[in-house]
Parts: C-alpha cells; structure tokens; sequence
C-alpha cells in the first residue's frame, strides 16, 4: 500500500508569509496531483508533475517533484487570503498488465491565511 | 454549467434506512468514480466505471451498489445504513479512457455530507 504523508496537517499564517507543505512517500510515482479543496465543495486540480525533479509554477505557486519521484512540495510566496483552503497531493502508480492504476491521497493540508 | 454535479448536497438519516446519492457530468467524459471522504480528510476510491461498465471495486462492502444507466450519469445507493458509513461522498469523472486510473485529473462534483444517527 502506497502511503503519502503531508505535513504540517494545519497552517495558520499572516496574509504575505511564505509557506511550503511538503508530500513524502517510500514509494515511487509515475506523477503526483496538486489539488485545493474549499469548504463545501470538491478537490480542483492545481497541477500534474510528472518528471523527477520537475518544476512547475502557477502564479505565486511552485510545485517541485522529487529527483527519486518519492517527495513533492508547494510553495507558496506572499499567500493570500484566497489561498486559504485544503491542499491535497496525489500520488499515481500506473496500471500494470490487467489490473488497475492506484492514485493514493495525501490527508491533506489545512491553510489559512488571515488578514 | 456544473461539469460534476451531484444530489443531495446534504443527507441525514438514521442507521438501517436506505439511501441514494446522484451523479451527472456533463464533460463528455467515459469514466465516472465514487470517492469517500472520512473526517480526517482522507480520499479513498470506492468505484469506477467506464462507460457503464464496473472497472474498480476497491473492498467497499456489499451494502453499497453503483449504478451507471449511462456514462454521463453513476449513482451510488446504499442500503441498511450504518454510522460509520458518515462521511463526505464525492462524485467524480475524468478523460480516462480505460476506467483503470490513468493519469487524467480528476473533476470533482461538490460532495454529499451524509450523516447517519
């Protein structure tokens, strides 16, 4: 069983810190999925990372993909109330010869920004 | 224009009643999925289907059965409720071509709260 392990579970900071949560796993992944959850509604992808030790920004965002495909991380720079929400990684292991590929979640992380 | 749009938003009801969730998307996508949400936030794959036909059906107990009467459509209905069974259904679809869990994103609905007392 794949297990993805986020920390910190919860973060509460000022409007303009910078943050990073970090998504660890002993096993390998084909790609892992950013997503953001807000109270009340459903995950929305932020970004798919697929090459060890890929880099990806959207906007304030960057998303890094571990070199051994195990550990990701996001960073946020200047966060913004808007950032506030659930953070979830998703680690895919692709299918192999009839059975089913895997997409395991992380427990997520809870960010809030204030004012 | 909800892409995942499911019903109800919210479900309370008591322990051995039984109960259905509802599940459209109007993305054109072929596969369909029902994931639950405990209250530790934790995601966890309960069934696909692509295109009608049951693909994943990862050890959820006999009580809850899917139902797909078209690939645009998969509705979850759960009899003799239990309490554990309280927790956040979300519906959701994807590109996938093979219901086997590519590497599509996953389009969310907005989740049913069911609450079981």
């Amino acid at each position: 069983t794949q297990l993805l392990e986020q920390s910190p579970q919860f973060l509460s900071i000022q409007e303009g810190e910078n943050l990073t949560v970090y998504c660890n796993s002993s096993s390998v992944f084909s790609s892992l999925q950013w997503y953001r959850q807000e109270p009340g509604e459903g995950p929305v992808l932020l970004v798919t990372v697929v090459t060890g030790g890929e880099v990806k920004k959207l906007k304030r965002l960057t998303f890094q993909f571990g070199d051994a495909r195990k550990d990701s991380s996001l960073h946020i720079t200047a966060a913004q109330p808007g950032d506030t929400g659930l953070y979830l990684c998703a680690g895919f292991v692709n299918a192999g010869g009839t059975s089913y590929g895997k997409l395991t979640f992380g427990q997520g992380t809870i960010l809030t920004v204030h004012p | 224009d909800t892409a995942v749009s499911q019903t109800p938003k919210y479900l309370v009801t008591q322990m051995g009643n039984d109960k259905s969730i509802k599940c459209e998307q109007n993305l054109g996508h072929d596969t369909m999925y029902w994931y639950k949400q405990d209250s530790k936030k934790f995601l966890k794959i309960m069934f696909s289907y692509n295109n009608k036909e049951l693909i994943i059906n990862e050890t959820v107990p006999n009580r809850f059965s899917p139902k797909s009467p078209d690939k645009a459509h998969l509705n979850l209905h759960i009899n003799s409720l239990e309490l554990g069974d309280s927790a956040v259904y979300f519906c959701a679809s994807s590109q996938d071509k093979t219901g086997r869990l590519g590497n599509s994103p996953l389009h969310f609905g907005n989740g049913t709260r069911l609450t079981v007392t």
